[in-house]
């Protein structure tokens, strides 16, 4: 257990849909993560947040939205779902006493139908 | 601008055997590499990592790897595989103070009995 969780486990939507995954970091952690996962692009950083603040933006889509709250907990959002965004979205935590050792959460799986 | 390319989609070995899982890395700086494990329906699990405090760095369950920089790799060896190691690894790098890793396309290492 990585002490990262993630909700929901398993999300099946329909196209033109919006959903919110959260995710909560471990305890202390101030750094929030999220990638995602397809057969198509393999495993890519969306973005970072860093304490509530917008730290960096990977090949994250404009349909696509992040926030970090002020308990730290961070929310995807994804608007507008494709049939290609059915993916596995990861987020991870580091605090900056672990370096860059990011723990990842179980994952939520996503399903555009 | 980094990137990993992890060389072979899968591996087969036979139980007992050595598992070598190649990864080689593009970096304009020292890079941080890690290797992730990845079981079914599981989130990434840290295997290890480089920081440039040894080239041979030792990580969990018997797993190792050696940063050689004249090549650009960071291979990953178990001397001896177990069946519990079956699962997709993943070679990840990110720049010194930045912390968003970029992830290779995986391997996927099958034990066979």
């Amino acid at each position: 257990d990585s002490g990262v969780t993630q909700t929901p486990k398993h999300l099946i939507t329909a196209t033109g849909q919006r959903v919110t995954l959260r995710c909560s970091p471990r305890s202390g952690d101030l750094s929030v993560y999220w990638y995602q996962q397809s057969l198509d692009q393999g495993l890519q950083f969306l973005i970072q947040y860093y304490n509530g603040e917008e730290r960096a933006k990977g090949n994250i889509l404009e349909r696509f939205s992040a926030q970090q709250f002020p308990d730290l907990h961070s929310e995807l959002n994804l608007s507008s779902l494709e049939l290609g965004d059915s993916a596995l979205y990861f987020c991870a935590s580091t605090s900056q006493s672990r370096g860059n050792e990011q723990f990842f959460g179980p994952g939520t799986r996503l399903t555009v139908l | 601008a980094q990137s990993v390319t992890q060389l072979g989609s899968h591996v087969s070995v036979s139980e007992g055997a050595l598992v070598l899982l190649r990864c080689n890395y593009s970096s304009s700086v020292p890079p941080y590499l890690f290797w992730y494990v990845q079981y079914p329906n599981q989130g990434l699990q840290l295997l290890l990592k480089y920081t440039s405090a040894a080239t041979l760095v030792k990580g969990i369950n018997g797993f190792e790897a050696e940063f050689k920089k004249s090549e650009t790799s960071f291979h990953l060896t178990k001397p001896s595989a177990h069946m519990s190691d079956a699962a997709e690894y993943f070679c990840a790098v990110s720049e010194t103070g930045a912390n968003n890793l970029f992830f290779g396309t995986g391997t996927r290492l099958t034990v066979i009995p």
